[in-house]
């Protein structure tokens, strides 16, 4: 079956950086895309970017460009999300998940269990 | 524009029908797939494409879509349907995507 599996919860302090790790079994793992969600507390879903797992050219939501790093490994078939000048507004549970996309149509149908993140001053 | 408008709030009594709706630009040539959240828990797809169910979702669960709005409709609501329901697709770019701010569904 398929699995998406997250790396534990961090504490970082501000400015610093955090990587989050997010396993895939029971499928190819070339085969889809991984997107990466968070979730600030009380809030909504935000979107923050996709990694083709085969090539590892990523797509970056705009508000984290240049904050934010997605790498794979395949030989290990895992994603990463690293997160660079950590503030507190950071603070969040950061998904990962599964895409399927067609012409005009997409959705994440696999997720990560979610990477709670504190950021602490 | 990348933005996806829903109502923050949505109730519907035991047995009734709800429309949860999303409006967005991108609507118009994307189609939005829609996700069930409850606390604590990694959100659940439970609509796709134009009104496709992912296996084990119930079929009380449909999707509509006309112009830049994009509906989900629970026929006949159940206690375990109360969560937040988030709509999402890709931007103008097609290469982003964007969530909607999420409706609270609470089930009376």
């Amino acid at each position: 079956q398929v699995q998406l599996v997250q790396s534990g919860a961090e504490v970082k302090k501000s400015g610093a950086s955090v990587k989050v790790s997010c396993k895939a079994s029971g499928y190819t793992f070339t085969g889809y895309y991984f997107h990466w969600v968070r979730q600030a507390p009380g809030q909504g879903l935000e979107w923050m970017g996709r990694i083709n797992p085969n090539s590892g050219g990523a797509d970056y939501a705009q508000n984290f460009q240049g904050r934010v790093t997605l790498t794979r490994d395949k030989s290990i078939g895992t994603a990463y999300m690293e997160l660079s000048g950590l503030r507190s507004d950071d603070t969040a549970v950061y998904f990962c998940a599964r895409g399927v996309s067609g012409y005009d149509w997409d959705y994440f149908d696999y997720w990560g269990q979610g990477t709670l993140v504190t950021v602490s001053s | 524009s990348s933005e996806l408008t829903q109502d923050p709030a949505v109730s519907v009594a035991l047995g009734q029908t709800v429309r949860i709706t999303c409006q967005g630009d991108s609507l118009r040539r994307y189609y939005a797939s829609w996700y069930q959240q409850k606390p604590g828990q990694a959100p659940v797809l439970v609509i796709y494409g134009k009104n496709n169910r992912p296996s084990g979702i119930p079929d009380r669960f449909s999707g509509s879509n006309s112009g830049n709005t994009t509906s989900l409709t629970i026929t006949g609501a159940q206690a375990e349907d109360e969560a937040d329901y988030y709509c999402d697709s890709r931007d103008s770019s097609g290469n982003h995507w964007v969530f909607g701010g999420g409706t609270k569904l609470t089930v009376l």
